[in-house]
């Protein structure tokens, strides 16, 4: 049962044009989400967040969108660049037991961005 | 400051073998989460130990295990291998309390194991 989906593995885009990762969630529970990028070789390394009481957060060229009526995020990356190929992982959060917060991965999208 | 450090990096095992990972995480993180990430399945939650005492445990069968020492570091141990356990182990640590900041994951570059 996957509660945090990234339906598409990859995405291509040409360098300067928009990079549009999209992730859907079920579980009604999850407070916080975030993105994480990772290269090849390396662990993921922390993007962007987003609060379930904001609907977006820009932080420079990276910009997350929150739909919680449609249990979808998106992150949006403008203008893309070439040291932007990564894999990008969505995450989702909630308090699971006590004071302990879970985060729930998807599986990834590899962007490749074209110079 | 240092980041996160998981060793041994590489490791080849045979069936039926055990292996034992280790991570060392940020100085001042009390908060260390496992992940195996395998080619379309993503991060996939192993267990979260906090100060020396397991918080939370993902869907995994009884030959994953974990400990955490005094000292924050952590180890996770693969009973019996199987073929399947062939993955990128990862590490994460965090400050671990409930807030936001919790989410917050500082990964190591992982272990990756492989089973023959």
């Amino acid at each position: 049962d996957q509660q945090v989906k990234q339906n598409s593995p990859s995405l291509s885009v040409q360098e300067g044009r928009i990079s549009i990762l999209n992730c859907d969630y079920t579980n009604s529970m999850f407070d916080y989400f975030l993105w994480y990028k990772k290269y090849p070789a390396e662990g993921p390394t922390f993007l962007i967040s987003i609060s379930s009481i904001k609907d977006k957060n820009e932080d420079g060229r990276f910009t997350v969108f929150l739909n919680k009526s449609a249990k979808h995020l998106s992150l949006h990356i403008v203008p893309s660049q070439p040291g932007d190929s990564a894999v990008y992982f969505c995450a989702a959060s909630t308090i699971s037991s006590g004071s302990a917060r879970q985060l729930t991965f998807g599986s990834g999208t590899q962007l490749t961005v074209l110079p | 400051k240092a980041g996160v450090t998981q060793t041994p990096r590489y490791l080849i095992k045979t069936r039926g073998q055990q292996v034992t990972l280790s991570c060392s995480p940020i100085s001042g993180h009390r908060s260390v989460s496992w992940y195996q990430q395998t080619p379309g399945q993503g991060l996939q939650f192993l267990f979260e130990y906090f100060s020396e005492t397991q918080r939370n445990k993902g869907n995994f069968p009884g030959r994953f295990s974990g400990r955490q020492f005094s000292n924050s570091r952590s180890e996770m141990n693969v009973s019996t291998l199987e073929l399947g356990d062939s993955a990128l182990y990862l590490c994460a640590s965090s400050l671990g309390g409930g807030g936001p900041g919790a989410n917050v994951l500082t990964f190591g570059a992982g272990s990756r194991l492989t089973v023959l």
